[in-house]
């Protein structure tokens, strides 16, 4: 069954680095998102993306976060300066439509910061 | 706002049936989901349920909603110890052009042999 795939499955970095993390949504899928969970607290939407623009952005998605889909199969978050309260699990998943039920998730990105 | 809650635990036998519970707040809901996510893994879609339905089976699970109560529930037949781990309840609400999952805590399920 077609997955989608998330590098690295953990970073550590240093506070004020910046990361990128990668996520190859599955090849028909045009609806991508990024979601994340801290340690002990519920799974929060970031971003989800379409036609090559953000379509809906969570308070939590400051100016820091930013998104990209580089060529025709990757898609990436990339926190500019991160922050300790940065650490979190990244899932990124993504579905063939707006209405498509089926929501598929990566195994995530870890992300320490330190 | 909107919110999903569900109970932090379960512990069941093997072979016993589990039922996970949930409730939510958002009404417009579409379409409300379970995930399970096993120790170092990802979130893994188990179920969906269309929101103007009140009952889904596939296979040993059975997903009942009741839209009035806003609660739904994820019930595995004989269950077994390979079920062990978290499961999530989600709801799918528009959000701009698009929409997004509000999830909640997680259900720690545990099968004792």
């Amino acid at each position: 069954e077609p997955e989608v795939t998330q590098t690295p499955s953990h970073q550590v970095t240093q506070m004020g680095q910046e990361v990128i993390l990668r996520c190859v949504p599955i090849s028909n899928h045009l609806y991508f998102y990024w979601y994340r969970q801290i340690l002990g607290q519920k799974v929060e939407f970031l971003v989800s993306f379409y036609n090559n623009e953000i379509s809906e952005k969570s308070e939590i998605f400051d100016d820091q976060f930013s998104v990209e889909r580089p060529d025709g199969s990757n898609f990436t978050l990339k926190i500019r300066s991160t922050k300790l309260e940065d650490s979190a699990m990244y899932f990124c998943a993504s579905s063939q439509g707006w209405t498509n039920e089926k929501l598929f998730f990566g195994s995530g990105t870890q992300l320490s910061v330190l | 706002g909107e919110d999903v809650e569900q109970s932090l635990f379960l512990s069941v036998r093997e072979g016993d049936s589990s039922v996970i519970n949930c409730t939510y707040t958002d009404s417009s809901s579409t379409y409300l989901y379970w995930y399970k996510q096993e120790p170092g893994a990802g979130l893994q879609l188990l179920t969906y349920i269309f929101s103007n339905m009140d009952m889904k089976q596939d296979q040993r699970l059975t997903v009942l909603l009741n839209k009035k109560d806003k609660h739904l529930s994820l019930r595995i037949a004989d269950t077994q110890t390979g079920d062990s781990a978290i499961y999530f309840c989600a709801e799918s609400i528009h959000a701009g052009n698009n929409r997004k999952l509000i999830w909640g805590l997680g259900t720690s399920l545990a099968v004792n042999p």
